[in-house]
């Protein structure tokens, strides 16, 4: 079955650059579209963005500024820049598949199990 | 940004009990809600789609409703393993938005 994990630093320093990727196995980053949400702890979920598998892209504007989302479809992972990051950024991330069923419904339907990114000095 | 109002925020009840979850938008959202269940330490997991329609594998005592802005999530019969947090989430519109979740305890 498809799986999603995500891989990234663990610790960032304030105002660096977030790293993430997110390698999808037992399936094709083709034709679907993907995410990342965020999860500081104790809190609720937060939307960051949407890329397709051609690379268009759609971002919370409230960190829009700062994110850019990416693929590599030769290895079948797609990935975020989280620039200039603060503590509040500090949260458990996710990657998903974001799956839209006809008409027009959208849902993650396969998460990754998330990775804690802490930005601290 | 469509903000999203869950109540209650925390909810004690006995397995075989009947639970219900309100999930509220600030603007009509038609039925473009979906339901997650997220257990302790773990990734969330997708439960409803389009306000009622169940993921497949989902357990029959789950079910979803409303339209517009206003809407529900129902445990017929509380089992131990649905003892968890759940969110709703809106995909009318981006920025998508979550709600703050309901936390289901044992009581």
């Amino acid at each position: 079955q498809v799986q999603l994990q995500e891989s990234g630093p663990g610790l960032v320093k304030p105002s660096e650059t977030l790293s993430l990727t997110c390698t999808i196995s037992g399936g094709s980053i083709n034709s679907y579209f993907w995410g990342w949400i965020r999860q500081p702890a104790g809190k609720g979920l937060e939307w960051i963005g949407r890329i397709s598998s051609i690379g268009s892209t759609n971002y919370n504007p409230s960190l829009r500024s700062r994110v850019t989302m990416s693929l590599d479809t030769s290895k079948n992972q797609f990935s975020l820049n989280l620039r200039s990051v603060t503590v509040a950024d500090t949260a458990v991330y996710y990657c998903a598949r974001d799956l839209k069923r006809l008409p027009n419904y959208w849902y993650f339907d396969l998460w990754g199990r998330g990775t804690l990114i802490t930005v601290s000095s | 940004d469509i903000q999203m109002t869950q109540s209650p925020s925390s909810l004690s009840a006995s397995v075989g009990d009947r639970v219900t979850i309100t999930c509220r938008t600030s603007q009509n959202i038609s039925i473009y809600l979906n339901w997650y269940q997220q257990r302790p330490g773990k990734a969330p997991k997708f439960l409803i789609y389009a306000s009622s329609s169940l993921e497949s594998g989902v357990p029959s005592r789950f079910s979803g409703g409303g339209s517009g802005t206003d809407f529900t999530l129902t445990i017929s019969s509380l089992q131990v393993e649905d003892f968890a947090t759940y969110y709703c989430q809106q995909s009318y519109t981006t920025p998508l938005t979550f709600g703050g979740g309901t936390m289901l305890e044992i009581k």
